[in-house]
């Protein structure tokens, strides 16, 4: 399967912050998912983002396939941004996953 | 359009017992995907279903496990005589082969404790 590496894996932030979550791949990709994962453990589609950026509110992704990387954008944070976030790329159906970067935002 | 939707949310059971836990995906989605989360890991693939026909499973689902989606709308997943390492987050998903994207939904789990 595709190895993922995400960075970095603890992130604290003061509320009002902006940060910047990456995901490396090791494989080429046709599908990418970034996930906010809730404390209750609920995953949250985030973006669906193969390729190019894309911008949904305080959150944009970019995903650079041909260098195999992904960045997930968080502006304005919020003590609600808190959690897990997961980038999950896929060449086939199968999704796999990193061990996510687990964000603490601080009012 | 409701989500995917998981029951039990929660089951703790003892070692040796069988469990069974079900997922219902997004109507009209005809793909079905199990993962298996543990604490402090992503998500990690088990298997999947397109309509009623289960199309691969991964080399981490033992004899003790079994999947089946009869009817190619729920599905159930059973583990047999559980044990202590099965304990774990229980993750169902789905889409639809042909209608775009190809986004995966997830359901909100079983967390399964095995004492």
């Amino acid at each position: 399967g595709i190895q993922v590496e995400q960075s970095p894996p603890d992130l604290i932030l003061q509320e009002g912050a902006n940060s910047t979550l990456r995901c490396n791949f090791s494989d080429s990709v046709n599908n990418l998912q970034w996930f906010h994962q809730n404390p209750w453990g609920q995953l949250i589609n985030l973006f669906y983002i193969p390729s190019g950026t894309k911008q949904n509110g305080r959150l944009s992704a970019t995903t650079v396939a041909t260098e195999r990387y992904s960045l997930l954008y968080i502006s304005s944070s919020q003590t609600t941004d808190s959690g897990v976030y997961f980038c999950a790329p896929t060449n086939d159906y199968k999704l796999s996953f990193g061990a996510g970067t687990t964000v603490t935002v601080r009012a | 359009d409701t989500g995917v939707s998981q029951d039990p949310r929660h089951k703790i059971t003892k070692r040796g017992q069988n469990v069974t836990f079900r997922c219902d995906p997004i109507s009209e989605h005809n793909r079905l995907y199990w993962y298996r989360q543990t604490l402090g890991q992503g998500p990690e693939f088990l298997t999947y279903f397109q309509n009623e026909a289960q199309l691969e499973k991964s080399r981490l689902l033992s004899d003790r496990f079994s999947a089946e989606r009869p009817k190619g709308s729920f599905s159930t997943l059973e583990i047999q005589r559980t044990e202590q390492g099965d304990s774990a987050m229980y993750l169902c998903a789905s889409n639809h082969q042909l209608t775009g994207p190809d986004t995966q939904y997830f359901g909100p789990g079983t967390r399964l404790t095995v004492l």
